[in-house]
């Protein structure tokens, strides 16, 4: 069955500090993968996708992800975590002969000052 | 996001009665989707249609209908509302990059 794993229903980090939300995936052939974040009482925002090239994907707001086919995962990262960041956020894989979206269950972002 | 929009925003209901939710975007986009987004679940899609005559049953369709009215417009309709149907409503479109772009959600409540 095809899936998406996010293992942190919620991670905390110190406001300067590297973040790293965690995804890893269960889909046949090559996936397209996406991060999504929302912000209270707001849609879904796309932040940042890969289909093809390079592991390393930059986003918006300074996110990036590196897809690692072997591990089956794109963990998104950020260097430097601020405040404004906390929101929830979605990993999504959409199998590459399919025009739907498999979300993950979602993991909630909390940057303390 | 102002491209996509969707009525109402809240909802508040009792068991057995018919509820329509509308979606109308103006990115001009074929593709256009329903979710529900449930604590600890994640979007789950309900139904996605490609184009105006195109429709497609999602993961969890049953108890919901859509009606593609034109390409800009598509409707959600819960016929008979029920208490675990309340939940937060996501209408979406996707552009030829495969990146959906969401309207900010229904709350739906279903008493």
């Amino acid at each position: 069955a095809q899936s998406v794993a996010q293992p942190e229903d919620q991670v905390n980090v110190a406001e300067g500090n590297p973040l790293t939300v965690k995804c890893t995936y269960s889909v046949s052939g090559n996936p397209y993968l996406f991060w999504y974040v929302q912000y209270p009482n707001r849609g879904l925002q796309f932040l940042l996708k890969y289909i093809t090239g390079d592991n390393l994907v930059k986003g918006s707001y300074g996110f990036e992800a590196e897809f690692n086919k072997s591990q089956t995962s794109f963990h998104l990262k950020k260097p430097s975590a601020l405040v404004s960041d906390s929101a929830l956020y979605f990993c999504a894989v959409s199998p590459y002969y399919t025009d739907k979206l498999i979300f993950g269950t979602g993991t909630r972002l909390q940057v303390f000052p | 996001d102002a491209d996509v929009t969707q009525t109402p925003r809240n909802r508040i209901t009792k068991t057995g009665k018919r509820i329509m939710l509308e979606c109308s975007q103006t990115k001009g986009h074929d593709r256009m989707y329903w979710y529900r987004q449930d604590p600890g679940l994640g979007l789950r899609l309900i139904y996605y249609s490609f184009d105006v005559k195109d429709i497609n049953k999602g993961e969890i369709s049953d108890g919901y209908s859509v009606s593609r009215q034109a390409q800009a417009k598509f409707s959600l309709s819960l016929e008979s509302a029920i208490p675990n149907q309340t939940a937060l409503y996501f209408c979406a479109t996707r552009d030829g990059g495969n990146e959906q772009f969401f309207g900010p959600g229904t709350r739906l409540t279903v008493l």
